[in-house]
């Protein structure tokens, strides 16, 4: 299983809204694409899924290239709390890659 | 619902020594893994289970036994524990073998091995 690759670390703003890319080059056509967050301190919680197109739920939406081998979850109003490692995988297994430490800013 | 519960919270382990996780989960998932996070790194799947009598390796499975004898319950057994296994250790559970459905995480367990 390849592991995704995504920037190690992000910064943002608080109420602006943040990109968080993830690169699955060798994803298979009938894997999903799954992103989790972990807040410090605390085990990794779900955060969005989708196969092919974009998703929306009341945290974040995603957005998945036409060849699906890119994705980016979007944080449509950055809080402090979004402040996280944010994990993407391209296997039904979980097998995440190192994630991206988002700092929001005040 | 108490989710996923992993006993203990911490554990100092010396060398040699062996020792079980618990990882216990209370909403009929099938599947169940387990992950290490080591400091200031990302998370590994170790091994995994698709439901009561199956099992399967992860990536980082050596020096680490499962088995998966309930629904309920996915212990990891470390046999001799070494420095090396030093981390934080997750437990997850989903819903069914799909893979399609959101996981839920314990809140871990601290190990240290000295």
């Amino acid at each position: 299983d390849a592991k995704t690759t995504q920037p190690n670390s992000m910064e943002s703003n608080e109420e602006e809204p943040v990109h968080l890319p993830c690169n699955h080059s060798t994803i298979s056509g009938t894997d999903y694409i799954h992103w989790y967050r972990q807040l410090p301190s605390q085990g990794p919680e779900y955060v969005i899924h989708g196969l092919t197109s974009n998703v929306n739920n009341r945290m974040a939406s995603l957005a998945i290239a036409e060849d699906r081998k890119s994705s980016t979850l979007i944080l449509h109003r950055a809080t402090l709390r979004d402040a996280a490692v944010y994990y993407c995988s391209d296997t039904g297994k979980l097998i995440f890659g190192q994630g991206t430490t988002l700092q929001v800013k005040p | 619902n108490a989710g996923v519960t992993q006993t203990p919270k911490f554990q100092v382990l010396k060398t040699g020594q062996s020792m079980t996780l618990q990882c216990a989960q209370d909403m009929n998932h099938e599947y169940m893994s387990w992950y290490r996070q080591d400091p200031g790194m990302g998370l590994r799947l170790i091994h995994y289970s698709v439901g009561a009598g199956i099992t399967d390796q992860g990536e980082v499975p050596n020096g680490y036994n499962v088995s998966r004898s309930t629904t309920e319950d996915f212990p990891l057994r470390l046999l001799s524990a070494a420095p090396s296994q030093t981390s934080v250790y997750f437990c997850a559970s989903r819903r069914d073998r799909g893979l399609y459905t959101e996981a839920f995480f314990g809140q871990g367990t601290r190990l240290t091995v000295v």
